[in-house]
């Protein structure tokens, strides 16, 4: 079975603009969650999505946005970039909120 | 706010000790426990996941739960220097049912 991937797995983009990330989870999955990981701060939950729902969400800013479409495949978005955005962004998905995550390879994203 | 305390380490080990990895949570109802490894520049891959009090074993991983003490533990048998990386530890938060993670011990087995 294929696990979770992440698209792009790299980005670097200046102050301001903004950017969309993509996760298809594992088949099956429809529990998908993301979270942001920097070293000062370890992983931080961004916000998770079930069944095209948001179901929860983490203490960020209304620039950090999401959603899931029919088929599980989950998007996030952050508009207007400030530096402190410079993180890894991971996606893990589950059978169901709270089973078991599995995480994505991660989408580093650097801001200039 | 819920979250999970870990020793940040660097916990160093010879090849062949046992490693002892702790976490306590602060979520006294939560009934779902995951530890991660997390090699230096890739994603969390889960090890184990544990839900009741006592021990669980996987190969040369055992987790040890005990929620009075509200302490989760994780011991590596057998150290081999592909077991450095840092450890996270987790617990489900049911009253947000969102998984919350600790910061990380990172481990270093000598050869």
């Amino acid at each position: 079975k294929a696990g979770v991937t992440q698209t792009p797995r790299y980005l670097i983009k200046t102050r301001g603009q903004q950017v969309t990330l993509s996760c298809s989870p594992i088949s099956g999955h429809r529990s998908v969650s993301w979270y942001q990981q920097t070293p000062g701060q370890g992983l931080q939950f961004l916000f998770e999505y079930f069944s095209e729902t948001q179901r929860n969400k983490g203490n960020f800013p209304g620039r950090f946005s999401g959603r899931q479409f029919s088929n599980s495949r989950s998007e996030m978005n952050v508009s207007t970039l400030e530096l402190g955005d410079s993180a890894l962004y991971l996606c893990a998905s589950s059978p169901q909120t709270g089973d078991e995550q599995f995480f994505g390879p991660g989408t580093r994203l650097t801001v200039l | 706010q819920k979250e999970v305390e870990q020793n940040s380490g660097p916990l160093s080990v010879p090849e062949g000790a046992i490693a002892s990895l702790n976490c306590t949570y602060s979520d006294r109802v939560s009934q779902s426990f995951f530890w991660y490894r997390q090699y230096s520049g890739k994603s969390p891959e889960l090890i184990m996941s544990i839900y009741s009090n006592g021990d669980k074993e996987d190969g040369r991983f055992t987790a040890q739960l005990n929620k009075a003490s509200q302490y989760v533990s994780l011991l590596i048998r057998d150290s081999q220097p592909s077991d450095s990386a840092t450890y996270l530890c987790a617990f489900l938060d049911t009253g947000g049912f969102k998984t919350i993670f600790g910061a990380g011990t990172r481990l270093f087995v000598k050869a």
